[in-house]
């Protein structure tokens, strides 16, 4: 079946410009989460969502970080005025169950000039 | 201190060699923990899940002792295929379930 799909695979940006990423997870799959992992790094946790609802946002480094997931099924992260900081690869991941084994999709590399 | 913590590496190892991941992690409220790959510039898969009995598949041990906070990995044998980063996964439970990452282990194999 199919596995958690993320778009764009790259986006490239000028710093202050709004992006949106994309998840679609498996299907089925109740849990998702949204994690940032920069060069040499382990992926670093953003926020998760149980259903529609947002169970733990606290990774969200501040508030121009926001996610929606409206239909319990894809979800958006969506970044307002971008800045060079927020470069890194943006993954999603989908679980079966809460706390359970986690899928990932490709990442999104978010480059801001 | 960070809330998951890895041996830094790089591990550099012969084929054939066994070799040891530790990680430790500093909340006790701690439910779940995992063992995760990933290849250069790839997504992170899961490896293993790791049970407070200990757990094996194939070459690969993976123990939790809850009391010591400590997780491990051992891959008995190693592949050439086995050169990747390992990465140790915490999930805390939050209300929701929050899963923290360690920094990850880079694990190359020479021939």
């Amino acid at each position: 079946g199919a596995g958690v799909s993320q778009t764009p695979s790259n986006k490239v940006t000028e710093k202050g410009k709004y992006v949106e990423l994309r998840c679609d997870p498996i299907s089925g799959h109740t849990a998702l989460y949204w994690y940032r992992q920069s060069l040499g790094q382990g992926p670093e946790f953003l926020i998760y969502f149980q259903g529609t609802g947002a169970a733990d946002d606290s990774g969200l480094p501040n508030d121009r970080f926001f996610a929606v997931r409206p239909e319990g099924s894809v979800s958006t992260l969506k970044i307002q005025r971008t800045e060079r900081g927020d470069s890194a690869v943006y993954l999603c991941a989908s679980a079966e169950t809460p706390g359970g084994e986690q899928f990932f999709g490709p990442g999104t590399r978010l480059t801001v000039l | 201190r960070k809330e998951v913590e890895q041996d830094p590496g790089p591990f550099n190892v012969p084929e054939g060699a066994t070799v040891a991941f530790n990680c430790t992690y500093s909340n006790s409220a701690s439910q779940s923990f995992f063992w995760y790959r990933q290849d250069c510039r790839k997504e992170p898969k899961l490896l293993m899940s790791v049970y407070s009995s200990g757990n094996e598949d194939g070459r690969f041990t993976a123990q939790l002792n809850r009391a010591s906070q400590y997780i491990s990995l051992l891959i008995r044998d190693s592949k050439l295929s086995d050169s990747a980063t390992y990465l140790c996964v915490v999930n805390l439970y939050t209300g929701g379930f929050k899963t923290i990452f360690g920094a990850g282990t880079r694990l190359f194999v020479k021939a």
